[in-house]
């Protein structure tokens, strides 16, 4: 299985500011993906982040408000640009297993609160 | 479109009370259905992936059935350390690149 570290656990920002997350995987890994969990719902995919390529953004998510950079195949950040109320969520980074990604394991989550 | 549905929302249970939460979905091609157990404030935490009709899956006192249209987490005599939120996730063919869509989630509560 994978291990990954997600940092900052948690942030509080002021709107109109940015934050980044940074998600790093013990093993090499072909693919990273980053979710979005609003209170009380489910996860809703944000991108899809593979080393060497443009994101693939999902419906609704644009890479000016949610810029991804994957350098290298065990790391990956995401930053929420021009904070708002609303972007108060938790963000998750996830990974398959290797290039099978027949499993996938996320990281602790980033609560972020945007005051 | 995929659709994961999860039910019931909210699921209260007594100690050793056994029970079964459901997943159904609407999918592609199926690629893998998973499950999750969430623990307040973390990730979700990785249980089962099931890929066919039939398969079965267990861990401790977790098991994980999969039919074409449904998926079940039966859990046997629950403790009160298996409350949680438990997420359904599957992930569909003709994409190269492993998006999974998730359910709501069942919240159990297993009371002592």
């Amino acid at each position: 299985s994978a291990v990954i570290s997600q940092k900052p656990s948690r942030d509080i920002c002021q709107r109109g500011t940015s934050l980044t997350i940074q998600c790093q995987v013990d093993s090499q890994v072909t693919m990273m993906f980053w979710y979005r969990q609003q209170p009380g719902q489910s996860l809703t995919l944000i991108a899809t982040a593979n080393q060497g390529s443009e994101a693939t953004y999902e419906s609704g998510f644009v890479i000016d408000k949610f810029p991804i950079s994957r350098p290298n195949l065990t790391f990956s950040t995401l930053t929420v640009s021009n904070l708002s109320p609303e972007d108060s969520s938790i963000y998750l980074c996830s990974t398959g297993s290797g290039t099978a990604n027949t499993e996938a394991f996320f990281g602790q989550g980033t609560r972020l609160t945007v005051v | 479109e995929d659709q994961v549905t999860q039910s019931p929302e909210a699921l209260r249970l007594q100690e050793g009370e056994s029970s079964s939460l459901n997943c159904s979905y609407t999918v592609s091609g199926l690629r893998g259905l998973f499950w999750y157990r969430q623990d307040p404030g973390k990730g979700p935490e990785f249980l089962f992936t099931l890929y066919s009709a039939g398969e079965e899956k267990e861990k401790e006192r977790l098991k994980a059935t999969l039919t074409k249209k449904e998926s079940f987490l039966h859990i046997t005599a629950p403790k009160p350390e298996d409350s949680a939120t438990y997420l359904c996730a599957v992930k569909a063919g003709g994409t190269s690149y492993g998006k999974l869509t998730f359910g709501q989630g069942t919240i159990l509560t297993v009371h002592p």
